[in-house]
């Protein structure tokens, strides 16, 4: 049975750093690019990030590239994403999914609650 | 950037009607688009894959059409469990982007 299980969230405060892992099991990790996606209070689906399976490319959105680092460890087959000058813009849950531009995202985790707030 | 524009923003439906959901891209993305069922505190699942392809598990009331610009998601008709919200995504081109969804709500 495949899983992804986002961890890591919580409350910071503007301008302060969080990373966000994503443990992943029942699918070769290694051989699938990993995505974070996501969703702002009361907005839509929002793509954050891909690597690929070799963590050789990594992709961001224009709104986090910068202070955002996606990485992996295909040995632990966990995701991550270092998140740095946090803006309250970015809160929002936070999705791990399989699947990159190769591929769709088809399998998500539940995702973990980022609050950036004073 | 590929802007996908999706409409209605919300259907008003009964159980056992029929749902069509549009999504429209600003430039072509042959059939690289996907369609997303989400509810709230649950993970997204996927639905359809290359326009038109259901994902596993998903049952035949769903459908996918289109290609290049315009799409279509059908739901033939409405079972209790498939009010949500729906979004498409499409792959052809980096970033990659979401529709700003569709909420399905009961009548």
């Amino acid at each position: 049975e495949v899983q992804v299980l986002e961890s890591g969230g919580g409350l910071v405060q503007p301008g302060g750093s969080l990373r966000l892992s994503c443990a992943a099991s029942g699918f070769t990790f290694s051989s699938s690019a990993m995505t974070w996606v996501r969703q702002a209070p009361g907005k839509g689906l929002e793509w954050v990030s891909s690597i690929s399976a070799s963590a050789t490319t990594t992709y961001y959105a224009d709104s986090v590239k910068g202070r955002f680092t996606i990485s992996r460890d295909n040995s632990k087959n966990t995701l991550y994403l270092q998140m740095n000058s946090l803006r309250a813009e970015d809160t929002a849950v936070y999705y791990c999914a399989k699947g990159g531009r190769g591929d769709y995202f088809n399998y998500w985790g539940q995702g973990t609650l980022v609050t950036v707030s004073s | 950037e590929i802007v996908l524009t999706q409409s209605p923003a919300t259907l008003s439906l009964s159980p056992g009607e029929r749902a069509t959901l549009s999504c429209r891209a600003s430039q072509s993305v042959t059939s690289y688009l996907a369609w997303f069922q989400h509810k709230p505190g649950q993970a997204p699942r996927l639905l359809i894959y290359d326009a038109s392809n259901r994902a596993t598990g998903i049952p035949a009331r769903f459908s996918g059409s289109g290609s290049g610009t315009d799409f279509t998601l059908t739901i033939s008709s409405l079972e209790p469990e498939d009010f949500a919200v729906y979004y498409c995504q499409q792959r052809t081109s980096w970033p990659l982007t979401f529709g700003g969804g569709t909420k399905v709500e009961i009548k």
